[in-house]
């Protein structure tokens, strides 16, 4: 039961172009969600989180938007770089019952072309 | 930032063997230290939720006598992979949040490759 998804593998971008990356969920119960990003053989590194009760959250070219109705969150890069190239995951984590567990998606692959 | 640290990077371990692995958390005190493990391609998949001072709490599925957690203190928890197999080689990483903060800070990860 995979209860938070990110449904694109892979999305290709050209340097200075915005990348979206998007994530969906099913657990009505997730109140924080976090976006990480990751390089092969290293742990993630986190970007930026949003709580249920906002539905954006900005952080320098990093924006992450939530609609809850929709149980759809995404990740904006703008303008994106080489550097940004790397796997991303959502997550999502419900504060009540489960403090701190995440539940991650199975990342999306985004490559920055220069 | 939180830095975490995991040690070693990377072990080669003859089946049979156990295996420990370290995680610390560097700069703060992590009130609670998570484990995970990946396998190539697919996601994150939480192992257990240790918080210092008491009993790791499993995930479903995950055997607690084959992966020993110890969280001695709020700076170092430990993975021991007992009597490890090949189906166990994958890659292991720590995270840790300080107390009611629902960020976690992820290690490096540690690659474990069982012959």
């Amino acid at each position: 039961d995979q209860q938070v998804k990110q449904n694109s593998p892979s999305l290709s971008v050209q340097e200075g172009r915005i990348s979206i990356l998007n994530c969906d969920y099913t657990n009505s119960m997730f109140d924080y969600f976090l976006w990480y990003k990751k390089y092969p053989a290293e742990g993630p590194t986190f970007l930026i989180s949003i709580s249920s009760i906002k539905d954006k959250n900005e952080d320098g070219r990093f924006t992450v938007f939530l609609n809850k109705s929709a149980k759809h969150l995404s990740l904006h890069i703008v303008p994106s770089q080489p550097g940004d190239s790397a796997v991303y995951f959502c997550a999502a984590t419900d504060g009540g019952t489960s403090y701190g567990k995440l539940t991650f998606g199975q990342g999306t692959i985004l490559t920055v072309h220069p | 930032g939180a830095v975490v640290s995991q040690h070693p990077s990377r072990v080669i371990c003859k089946s049979g063997t156990s295996v420990k692995i370290e995680c610390r958390s560097l700069d703060f005190q992590a009130t609670t230290m998570f484990w995970y493990r990946q396998f190539p391609k697919q996601s994150l998949m939480l192992m257990a939720t240790s918080n210092e001072g008491s009993k790791a709490t499993y995930e479903q599925g995950v055997e607690k006598d084959k992966f020993l957690i110890n969280h001695a203190s709020l700076t170092l928890s430990t993975l021991t992979v007992t009597s490890a197999h090949p189906e166990d080689s994958s890659f292991y990483i720590c995270s840790a949040s300080v107390g009611r903060e629902e960020t976690q800070y992820f290690g490096p990860g540690t690659r474990l490759l069982v012959l």
